[in-house]
Parts: structure tokens; sequence; C-alpha cells
């Protein structure tokens, strides 16, 4: 069974700070990785999918690097705003999604 | 484009009840998935449907949960004799089905609470 991993479980930081934050899998192989983000008891909007041949995905104020070589994801929040409080998931995806527990993110005023 | 669709939004239930929640996916849709969520976690993935076929069920599918998808558009997952254990969010998925690894687009999910 895939395990994805994201450390930390929760990120407090205040406004305009940089958030980086963490995805970790045991398998590589030829999956695709997306993030996404979940707002409290609502479905999940997909951010950024970066195929299994690319390294990086750019969109707005969020960038996400793939280094399958480490099994690892990072996503790069610039810029943070209270709106981008919420929870971020990643999840390996070969057709179905195997999701990490998520990190939650609160961004201080 | 109305978005993926799920009824009711919440369910609260009595022990040993059956249930059973819809998804209406994307029009066109061909794929449909559902995933369970438990506080604190990351979605699990149930099963998924391509049009009408099952294609595939988790483990954590016991043989009290079905899912139908009859005319290969809506989809309705029914828990019978449910346990305070099924409390979770069920969440609906749908993508075009033009490669496996099509965007999946989520509803808002239904929320059950077995009493």
């Amino acid at each position: 069974k895939q395990e994805v991993t994201q450390i930390p479980a929760a990120l407090s930081v205040p406004e305009g700070e940089n958030l980086v934050l963490n995805c970790s899998f045991t398998d590589s192989a030829i999956y695709n990785l997306q993030w996404f983000r979940q707002d409290p008891g609502k479905g999940l909007t997909s951010l950024l999918l970066i195929q299994s041949s690319q390294r990086e995905q750019t969109s707005g104020r969020l960038n996400a690097s793939l280094d399958k070589s480490s099994g690892r994801s990072t996503l790069y929040i610039a810029a943070s705003q209270p709106g981008d409080s919420a929870t971020y998931l990643c999840a390996l995806f070969d057709y179905k999604l195997s999701f990490g527990a998520g990190t939650t993110v609160t961004v201080r005023a | 484009d109305t978005g993926v669709s799920q009824d009711p939004r919440h369910k609260i239930t009595k022990r040993g009840q059956n249930v059973t929640f819809r998804c209406d996916p994307i029009s066109e849709h061909n794929r449909l998935y559902w995933y369970r969520q438990t506080l604190g976690q990351g979605p699990e993935f149930l099963t998924y449907f391509q049009n009408e076929a099952q294609l595939e069920k988790s483990r954590l599918l016991s043989d009290r949960f079905s899912a139908e998808r009859p005319k290969g558009s809506f989809s309705t997952l029914e828990i019978q004799r449910t346990e305070q254990g099924d409390s979770a969010m069920y969440l609906c998925a749908s993508s075009s089905g033009e490669s496996s690894t099509d965007t999946q687009y989520f509803g808002p999910g239904t929320r059950l609470t077995v009493l």
C-alpha cells in the first residue's frame, strides 16, 4: 500500500510569510502527484497536478515540485494571506488518489 | 457546468439503520469515484466506476456497503446496518475518463453521523 506522509500536521504563520508544505511517499513508481485544498467541512479543490515526467508546476502564488528519486513533493505558497487558511492535502495519483493526512494552515492577519 | 453534487449534505442516523447517498457527477464524465474521510485524515478510496461498470472496490468496502451507477450517470452508495465506525464524510468525485490521470473534481461531501 502506498504511504503518503505530510509533516507538519499544522502550521501557523503571520500574513505575508511564505509557506512551505511537505509531502513524502514510499513508492515513486510512475505516479503523478496532486495537491488539493480543503476548507472546513467542505469538499476538495484541486490546486496543482504534477505529471510523473515533470519536476514542477506553477499557478499564481503556488509552486509545487516533485522529486521522485527522494520520494518528496513540496508546495510553496508565496506571500500568504488569511484566505489561504485551509487544510492542504497531497495525493499520489494513478487513476485513484492516495492521500496524506494533510497540513492545516492558519495565516494570522 | 454545475459541478459534482451530493445529497444529502448531512445525515444523522441511529445504529443499525440503512442509509443511501446520491452523487451526481459533472455531465458527460465517465468516471465516478467514492472516497471516505474521517476526522483528521485524508480521504480513502472506496470504489470507482467507468460508466456503469464498477471496476474496483477497496477492502474498506465491507459487505454492508454497496454502490451502483445504473445508467452511467448518477451513483448511489448504500450502507446497511450502520455502525458508529461508519461516521465520516463520504466524498464523490468525477473525471472525464479520457486518461487514467484526468483531474478528479470533488463534490461537497455527505457527512454521516451514526448515533
